[in-house]
């Protein structure tokens, strides 16, 4: 089946500093990839939608300036969470739409100290 | 009223129990039909995808939709304690690159 791998799993960083995260399709071309943030025991959140080649489009009160999305190619995509504080501690998660459904990554957890 | 309604548990039952879970929505547009699981710390992965009404069942897991009455079912027969997970229901009006909508997610634990 489809797998999108993300990276890294787990992270911690001092306040101020940024922080990458990187999702890949391994065995097809996400033209779309959506990122999501988590918060514990709730639902998942969009953030936004990235598309390959253009800009990300940002859900409504979602920073664009803070968290930056680049989708430069059909299998990457990333998300930076730049001057990250502890409020933006939370569980990022992406996803692409493969042939059959929507596969997910295995999630990063963010933790900022 | 949200898009997608479910009931956010936590749901204990003993093993081999039958579950039932269940999503409400009020977006006739919707079309497609997912049941994701999620264990503690990892990304959902997909369990049942349904388009449009009827039943699909794939082992212990059966889905069910009716869009009549805009109500979708997730069945889990002979529950095991590795069934323990957050289980969430999504639904998306197109097959093209719309983001899901998600239920709250409910709460399940198998009891050995």
């Amino acid at each position: 089946g489809a797998v999108v791998s993300q990276h890294p799993s787990w992270v911690i960083c001092k306040s101020g500093t940024s922080v990458k995260i990187e999702c890949r399709s391994l065995d097809f071309q996400a033209t779309t990839m959506f990122w999501y943030r988590q918060f514990p025991k709730q639902s998942l959140m969009l953030m936004a939608t990235s598309n390959e080649g253009s800009k990300a489009t940002y859900e409504q009160g979602v920073e664009k300036d803070k968290f930056l999305i680049n989708h430069a190619s059909l299998t990457l995509s990333t998300l930076t969470v730049t001057s990250a504080h502890p409020e933006d501690s939370s569980f990022y998660i992406c996803s692409a739409k493969d042939g059959y459904g929507y596969t997910f990554g295995s999630g990063t957890r963010l933790t900022v100290v | 009223q949200k898009e997608v309604e479910q009931d956010p548990g936590p749901l204990s039952v003993p093993e081999g129990a039958i579950v039932s879970l269940n999503c409400t929505y009020s977006n006739s547009a919707f079309q497609y039909f997912m049941w994701y699981r999620q264990y503690s710390r990892k990304g959902p992965e997909l369990l049942m995808y349904t388009y449009s009404s009827g039943n699909k069942e794939d082992g212990r897991f059966t889905a069910q939709v009716d869009k009549s009455s805009k109500y979708i079912s997730l069945f889990i027969r002979d529950s095991q304690p590795s069934d323990s997970a957050t289980y969430l229901c999504a639904m998306s009006p197109d097959s093209g690159n719309t983001p899901l909508v998600f239920g709250k997610g409910t709460r399940l634990s198998v009891i050995a």
